[in-house]
């Protein structure tokens, strides 16, 4: 059962544009998400993270949304650059150190 | 600040063999956490350890174990290891504490270690 999802497993957008990454969960329990980037033959690099009592954070370029109605995050990145092509996962957990990620959504920026 | 250091970075094992991988987190973080990549399959979850306890467990079989020591440097064992074992295994150290509440410290991972099994 797949808790988190990233039903989008890639996407393309220019350079200056926005560029928006989805991730869908299924747990109404999950309290913190986490964005992480990757690039190959690296480990992870966190971004940014949101706790469920809000419903927006930002941080420079990245901004975070969480609906929790919808059970429903998405980050925006403004505005894309090449150097943000990468994998993004998104990271849930429930009051714990144990977080799922979904499968990641490979980002190209196009120059 | 060092960040988190695995090694070694590539292994390549043979079917049946055993292996361990180290890790050291970040100073001063004592949780440290383990993960497994596969294509397709994102990150997966394997156990977290805290104050040498493992305090969270994944849904993998008991041919994986790890351990912490009590500087905070993790290992993590594979025995009898199967082909569908080669993957990327990434650690993760956070300066969390005690029962994680809201928000908190994300986590930090190193560049991981590359098993191959043939």
């Amino acid at each position: 059962d797949q808790q988190v999802k990233q039903n989008s497993p890639s996407l393309s957008v220019q350079e200056g544009r926005i560029s928006i990454l989805n991730c869908d969960y299924t747990n109404s329990m999950f309290d913190y998400f986490l964005w992480y980037k990757k690039y190959p033959a690296e480990g992870p690099t966190f971004l940014i993270s949101i706790s469920s009592i809000k419903d927006k954070n930002e941080d420079g370029r990245f901004t975070v949304f969480l609906n929790k109605s919808a059970k429903h995050l998405s980050l925006h990145i403004v505005p894309s650059q090449p150097g943000d092509s990468a994998v993004y996962f998104c990271a849930a957990s429930e009051r714990t150190y144990k977080y799922i990620f979904g499968t990641g959504t490979r980002l190209k920026v196009l120059a | 600040k060092a960040g988190v250091t695995q090694t070694p970075r590539y292994l390549i094992k043979t079917r049946g063999q055993q292996v361990t991988l180290s890790c050291s987190p970040i100073s001063g973080h004592r949780s440290v956490s383990w993960y497994q990549q596969t294509p397709g399959q994102g990150l997966q979850f394997l156990f977290e350890y805290f104050s040498e306890t493992q305090r969270n467990k994944g849904n993998f079989p008991g041919r994986f174990s790890g351990r912490q020591f009590s500087n905070s440097r993790s290992e993590m064992n594979v025995s009898t290891l199967e082909l569908g074992d080669s993957a990327l295994y990434l650690c993760a150290s956070s300066a969390g504490t005690g029962v994680r509440l809201g928000t908190n410290s994300p986590l930090h991972f190193g560049n991981g270690t590359r098993l191959t099994v043939t």
